[in-house]
């Protein structure tokens, strides 16, 4: 069974920094892209961050750009995004999928609160 | 960047009616493999999203053969024939042709 298991989000002030994780278990993880995506409260999807299966190709949303990091360690079957400088507009819960969003994890909330 | 303009904003139906979503992009979604990379989402109350359709026409592992999808170019449509109360919530458009990848904006189905 294909599992995405996500963590590291909680409350966190403006300008703060936050790692979230993304565990992957069921399929061969190292053979797939996988993407960062996120949901404020009550909207849509905005697309966040991708990278590659070697981690060759990284690519970002605008509204990140230079302020979160994607990364993965295919050793351990885990993807990674790097939060800093973070805003309110990134309070959201945040969902790892792989390529072409086949598989979605359940999400982590990530709130940027004083 | 993409826009996916999805209609209608919201539907209201009877379980075992029919319904259609449009989703129309700002750009032609071929990639230059020759495959169109458009998909289809659905997210149930309280769920994660869900991918139920490909490539513009192929069923995800376990979707329910109620569900198709057609359309090329910039032009695409999913279908539901006999809608029954598992289908009901939000259902997106996707390209994940060019980057940034973008989504529509929705379409939620509610039971009349």
């Amino acid at each position: 069974e294909v599992q995405l298991v996500e963590s590291g989000g909680g409350l966190v002030q403006p300008g703060r920094s936050l790692k979230l994780s993304c565990v992957a278990s069921g399929f061969t993880f190292s053979n797939y892209g996988m993407n960062w995506i996120r949901q404020a409260p009550g909207k849509g999807l905005e697309w966040v961050a991708y990278i590659s299966s070697g981690s060759s190709y990284i690519y970002y949303a605008e509204t990140v750009k230079g302020r979160f990091t994607i990364s993965r360690d295919n050793a351990k079957n885990t993807l990674y995004l790097q939060m800093t400088s973070l805003r309110s507009e990134d309070t959201a819960l945040y969902y790892c999928a792989s390529r072409g969003f086949a598989y979605w994890g359940q999400g982590t909330l990530v709130t940027v609160s004083s | 960047d993409v826009v996916m303009t999805q209609t209608p904003p919201s539907l209201s139906v009877a379980i075992g009616q029919s319904v259609s979503i449009s989703c129309k992009s700002s750009q032609s979604l071929v990639y230059s493999d020759g495959k169109t990379y458009l998909h289809w989402l659905l997210q149930s109350p309280g769920r994660s999203p869900k991918r139920l359709i490909y490539q513009v026409s192929n069923l995800g592992s376990g979707v329910p053969d109620r569900f198709s999808g057609t359309g090329s170019q910039k032009d695409f449509t999913l279908k539901i024939s006999r809608v029954e109360a598992e289908d009901l919530g939000v259902y997106y458009c996707a390209q994940t042709t060019h980057f940034p990848y973008t989504f529509g904006a929705g379409t939620k189905l509610e039971l009349k």
